[in-house]
């Protein structure tokens, strides 16, 4: 099982593009999700999924998108880059009736907004 | 507003001794907390966890403690060694199913 893959590890763009961040998981989660990680902040929940075809906004929602067509992919849009959008990426999915909340995390994407 | 905050930045510790991470929250209503291991280019890894119904959960080296009244758990490790040297960030989690607040991060590093 190869886990939670994203792709790109690295992205630079400027401001105004816009850029989709793939994750797929091998493990039949139901659970997804995106977090973005900055300095002094931890990380921070942007939209989730609880399964194919429902999606919802986290705590930092704004300038992405999400969908959620298939149980293995939850790509994350950026719309319209802006330079605060410059962060780490993780993308972390978890399976069902697993009460304590434990998340397995992808190795993450750096991105640059210029 | 913060709702679950580790307040110590770093922490450096000499190997084989005692490495104690601190983390507080405000929100009564988490249910579970949770202890992840990060690595510099590397996705956070679950470490261990503790349920509100607990006050202690071991394994291993690593032992988390819960002070309900206090609001506030700690992570120990014994006997620290340099492997342990990463970021440590606690999390926690409600009602809400697999959604995590989590703190700010500690970077721990173990001296050989």
């Amino acid at each position: 099982n190869a886990g939670v893959t994203q792709t790109p590890k690295f992205q630079v763009l400027k401001t105004g593009q816009s850029m989709t961040l793939q994750c797929a998981q091998d493990m039949n989660h139901e659970y997804m999700s995106w977090y973005r990680q900055d300095p002094g902040m931890g990380l921070r929940l942007i939209h989730y999924s609880v399964g194919a075809g429902i999606t919802d906004q986290g705590e930092v929602p704004n300038g992405y998108n999400v969908s959620r067509s298939t149980t293995e992919d939850f790509p994350l849009r950026l719309l319209s880059a802006a330079p605060s959008q410059t962060s780490v990426y993780f993308c972390a999915s978890s399976p069902p009736g697993l009460h304590t909340g434990e998340l397995f995390f992808g190795e993450g994407s750096r991105l640059t907004v210029l | 507003d913060q709702q679950v905050k580790q307040n110590s930045p770093s922490l450096s510790v000499q190997e084989g001794r005692i490495s104690i991470l601190n983390c507080d929250y405000t929100n009564s209503m988490f249910d579970y907390f949770l202890w992840y291991k990060k690595y510099p280019a590397e996705g956070p890894t679950f470490l261990i966890s503790i349920s509100s119904i607990k006050d202690k959960n071991e394994d291993g080296r690593f032992t988390v403690f819960l002070n309900k009244s206090a609001k506030h758990l700690s992570l120990h490790i014994v006997p620290s060694q340099p492997g342990d040297s990463a970021v440590y960030f606690c999390a926690a989690s409600g009602t809400s199913y697999g959604k995590l607040t989590f703190g700010q991060g500690t970077i721990l590093t173990v001296h050989p």
